[in-house]
């Protein structure tokens, strides 16, 4: 079955500089990867998501890169702020669809 | 708020007692999940369902069982509760399989197991 890795487990950046999360996937048939930001106490919500016709999709500072050959995705955030703070996940289907999450990321932003 | 609501938000039960929780769309969607959020786990899918009736085990099932009678409830039963099963449920709906359509989450229930 699909399984997800997730790295780093925790992630400290000053604000405005960059951060990147990397995930792994070893299903070669996956072919959707959603990100979700999970702020203290609130529900994971969709931030991204990427299908697997195309490298990358970008959304203002937002982005995520797919390089299904090596089966990884990475979420890239540009000019961080405080409010960028939350935990990171990252997704990808089984072969029944349903969707296998990585581990998560805590992001801090340091003001 | 995003057609989906989860009930109780928070339970305190005792070691060997049954907790049902409840998971309530308004969006019509035909797929709904289960999953627990523990740390160092990310989010762990326990149950699904693909139709009314039609539901099916996840990755850690086990001393769960689910319902779903009619389109818009998910019930998550906890059959004799744990101390394990002290987590963070989330329910979560989706329009279509996860190919296509991210899900849409639940506020959640934080159960603690004493």
């Amino acid at each position: 079955g699909e399984n997800v890795e997730q790295h780093p487990s925790t992630l400290s950046v000053q604000e405005g500089d960059s951060a990147v999360i990397k995930c792994t996937y070893s299903d070669s048939a996956s072919n959707y990867f959603p990100w979700y930001k999970q702020e203290l106490g609130k529900r994971p919500q969709l931030i991204i998501d990427i299908r697997s016709n195309v490298g990358e999709k970008k959304d203002q500072r937002i982005a995520v890169t797919l390089n299904k050959t090596a089966k990884h995705f990475s979420l890239h955030i540009t000019e961080t702020q405080p409010e960028d703070s939350a935990v990171y996940f990252c997704a990808a289907p089984d072969s029944s669809y349903k969707l296998i999450f990585g581990s998560g990321t805590r992001l801090l932003v340091r003001p | 708020d995003a057609g989906i609501t989860q009930s109780p938000r928070h339970k305190v039960t005792e070691t060997g007692t049954p907790v049902t929780l409840r998971c309530h769309q308004t969006e019509n969607h035909r797929y709904m999940y289960w999953y627990r959020q523990d740390p160092g786990h990310g989010l762990r899918l326990i149950h699904y369902s693909y139709g009314v009736k039609d539901t099916d085990k996840g990755e850690v099932s086990d001393g769960y069982s689910v319902s779903r009678s009619k389109t818009e409830d998910f019930l998550l039963t906890l059959e004799s509760a744990t101390s394990s099963q002290t987590s963070v449920y989330f329910c979560a709906i989706s329009e279509s399989t996860g190919y296509n359509y991210g899900y849409t989450f639940g506020s959640g229930t934080r159960l603690t197991v004493v």
